[in-house]
């Protein structure tokens, strides 16, 4: 069962744009929810996170939008630039749970051409 | 400081044999995570420990065990390979493996059966 969706699998956008990942989670018992950045042969790299209590977070050109009540969140990368270009992934854990389990997404391959 | 190391970077291993992954976590970490990484199933969660104790478990076959060591270093070890544990195998280390504590993930050993 994935517990986390993630859509789309990879987009393509021109420098300056925005790319929208979007997310949704089943497990009401989520709480916490980071974005990782992934560049080939690299580990993941956590780029932002964010707590059902609050509707959006903001960090330079990257934000994150939350919807409690559809159980969605999604990231949207402003002014996107080729160094962006990385795979993405969604996750989802719990606070209280024990030991840090993250549930990943899909992931999407994000592609920002020049 | 120094990141999460991890070795060996590449294995090969024939169906049937056993092999032994190692994670040192960045120091002063005392959690540990890891994770498979795989085209067709994405990241998923194996284990985590925490002070020598394993405090989660994902949904994986007896063949994969691990453990912790009273230096933080952990092992991750698959008896009787199979050709469908080629993968990625990600560690990550945090200060406490909570939920809402970042976890910084190596660089992975790249495992290929044949």
């Amino acid at each position: 069962q994935q517990q986390v969706k993630q859509s789309p699998q990879s987009l393509i956008v021109q420098k300056g744009g925005i790319s929208i990942i979007n997310c949704a989670y089943e497990n009401t018992a989520f709480d916490y929810f980071p974005w990782y950045q992934q560049f080939p042969g690299k580990g993941p790299a956590l780029l932002i996170a964010i707590r059902p209590d609050v509707s959006e977070k903001k960090e330079g050109r990257f934000t994150i939008s939350f919807n409690k009540s559809a159980k969605q969140f999604s990231l949207h990368i402003m002014d996107s630039q080729p160094g962006d270009s990385a795979t993405y992934f969604c996750a989802a854990s719990m606070l209280n749970g024990a030991g840090n389990k993250l549930t990943f997404g899909g992931g999407t391959r994000v592609l920002v051409k020049p | 400081k120094a990141g999460v190391t991890q070795t060996p970077r590449y294995l090969i291993k024939t169906r049937g044999q056993q092999v032994t992954l190692s994670c040192s976590p960045i120091s002063g970490h005392r959690s540990v995570s890891w994770y498979q990484q795989t085209p067709g199933q994405g990241l998923q969660f194996l284990f985590e420990y925490f002070s020598e104790t394993q405090r989660n478990k994902g949904n994986f076959p007896g063949r994969f065990s691990g453990r912790q060591f009273s230096n933080s270093r952990s092992e991750m070890n698959v008896s009787t390979l199979e050709l469908g544990d080629s993968a990625l195998y990600l560690c990550a280390s945090s200060v406490t493996g909570n939920a809402n504590t970042e976890a910084f993930f190596g660089q992975g050993t790249r495992l290929t059966v044949v």
